[in-house]
């Protein structure tokens, strides 16, 4: 069974910090991982990474990929309280035959003081 | 484009009802889901198509059923409601191209309560 695990579970800072999101996975056919913020209503899409070591950056935000151990961090800088979201990992597999699947990671709340 | 729609934004049932949440995109997009959320768990796939006339099941379709007749629209229908069905409900898109799942876009949300 696939598995997405993101740590922490919750995390509160104050404006200007920088904090480092976790996301490990366990998968079969690795695709892609995937990165969104959730405020309070659909999630958005921030990166999507499918090789190893390659930084993807927009903005304050970056997320880099570790194929050979599994995971996935995602770095915000100089926060601010419009960071303040559910970040979701999700990781793409390849299923049977040409399916493929999203399986979600429980999420990571961040919530960043004024 | 109006993007992926989603209806009823919010919705109460009473345990045994049956109901269609409606999902439409009007992007083209080959690949369409369905995914429920719940407090500390994620989203968790009910259903998916891969393009009209195919669909198949995810991680939780258990209650749920799918039909995908048209490229546009993804209903998901509950048969007979039960309170483990409360949840928020998301409708998702994306092309499928290259291989590899594109940028999903998620709809607004349905926020299901059954009493």
């Amino acid at each position: 069974e696939d598995k997405v695990v993101q740590s922490p579970l919750s995390l509160v800072v104050h404006e200007g910090d920088t904090v480092t999101l976790n996301c490990s996975y366990e998968v079969t056919n690795f695709r892609s991982l995937l990165w969104y913020k959730q405020e309070k209503k659909a999630p958005t899409f921030l990166f999507m990474l499918t090789s190893s070591g390659i930084e993807k950056k927009s903005g304050r935000l970056s997320s880099i990929l570790d194929k050979k151990e599994l995971f996935s961090i995602l770095n915000i800088t100089a926060t601010q309280t419009g960071d303040s979201a559910v970040y979701l990992c999700a990781v793409e597999a390849a299923s049977s035959g040409s399916a493929r699947q999203l399986t979600f990671g429980s999420g990571t709340q961040l919530t960043v003081l004024p | 484009n109006a993007g992926v729609t989603q209806t009823p934004k919010f919705q109460v049932l009473k345990t045994g009802q049956s109901m269609t949440l409606q999902c439409a995109q009007d992007m083209n997009h080959e690949y369409m889901s369905w995914y429920r959320q719940d407090p500390g768990m994620g989203l968790r796939l009910i259903h998916y198509s891969v393009g009209a006339g195919i669909t198949d099941q995810g991680e939780v379709p258990n209650g749920y059923n799918v039909s995908r007749s048209t490229t546009e629209d993804f209903p998901l229908r509950l048969l007979s409601a039960a309170p483990s069905q409360t949840s928020v409900y998301f409708c998702a898109s994306s092309y499928t191209g290259t291989g590899r799942l594109k940028t999903q876009y998620f709809g607004p949300g349905t926020r299901l309560l059954v009493l």
